[in-house]
């Protein structure tokens, strides 16, 4: 039972480049989330999925897009990448909204932008 | 708006008890939760507490509210050297939208022999 599994681990991008952080679970949640760690500063809700083919805003959604096209899937897309971006990415799922919900999170991915 | 605030760092000694505290300023949340990370991993929920309880003990966690405060705490009794991590604290309620999961900066537990 892999959980919540996110790839990749560390990605070093350059200012303006693209790229898609993946996120898979194997347990049919429903909700699955993305956030973001800064120092300091704990974890910022970015996008959230209720279900497949709905999404919405976190609280800090510029420069992110995202999908649910599967139930297991829900990549985070970079469209161009900005230093601000320089963070730790986890993904989280969980089965449903109710807060009894524990929701579970993968290992983070470690991105920086020079 | 809705925020959960908490002490960065905590030092305690090996043996002794640690108490990590936390405020948050909804008083619709619903549901209050300790986060437990360790380096280079993602945050594992250690236990949660319903708003219309005071007291939840889990082997040597204890978890404290005092809803008329707005204030959470965590008590690990016997803290051990496996117990260093940052830990946060976390509340959702029903009006937020999908039940969103707000979450405290974290405190960082360290051990001392």
């Amino acid at each position: 039972n892999a959980g919540v599994t996110q790839t990749p681990k560390f990605q070093v991008l350059k200012t303006g480049q693209s790229m898609t952080l993946q996120c898979a679970q194997d347990m049919n949640h429903e909700y699955m989330s993305w956030y973001r760690q800064d120092p300091g500063m704990g974890l910022r809700l970015i996008h959230y999925s209720v279900g497949a083919g709905i999404t919405d805003q976190g609280e800090v959604p510029n420069g992110y897009n995202v999908s649910r096209s599967t139930t297991e899937d829900f990549p985070l897309r970079l469209l161009s990448a900005a230093p601000s971006q320089t963070s730790v990415y986890f993904c989280a799922s969980r089965r449903g909204t109710g807060g009894g919900q524990p929701q579970h999170f993968g290992d983070g991915t470690r991105l920086s932008i020079l | 708006g809705e925020d959960v605030e908490q002490s960065l760092f905590l030092s305690v000694r090996e043996g002794d008890s640690s108490v990590i505290n936390c405020t948050y300023t909804d008083s619709s949340s619903t549901y209050l939760y300790w986060y437990k990370q360790e380096p280079g991993a993602g945050l594992q929920l250690l236990t949660y507490i319903f708003s219309n309880m005071d007291m939840k003990q889990d082997q040597r966690l204890t978890v404290l509210l005092n809803k008329k405060d707005k204030h959470l705490s965590l008590r690990i009794a016997d803290t051990q050297t496996g117990d260093s991590a940052i830990y946060f604290c976390a509340e959702t309620s029903p009006y937020s939208s999908a039940s969103k999961i707000i979450f405290g900066s974290g405190t960082r537990l360290s051990i001392r022999p």
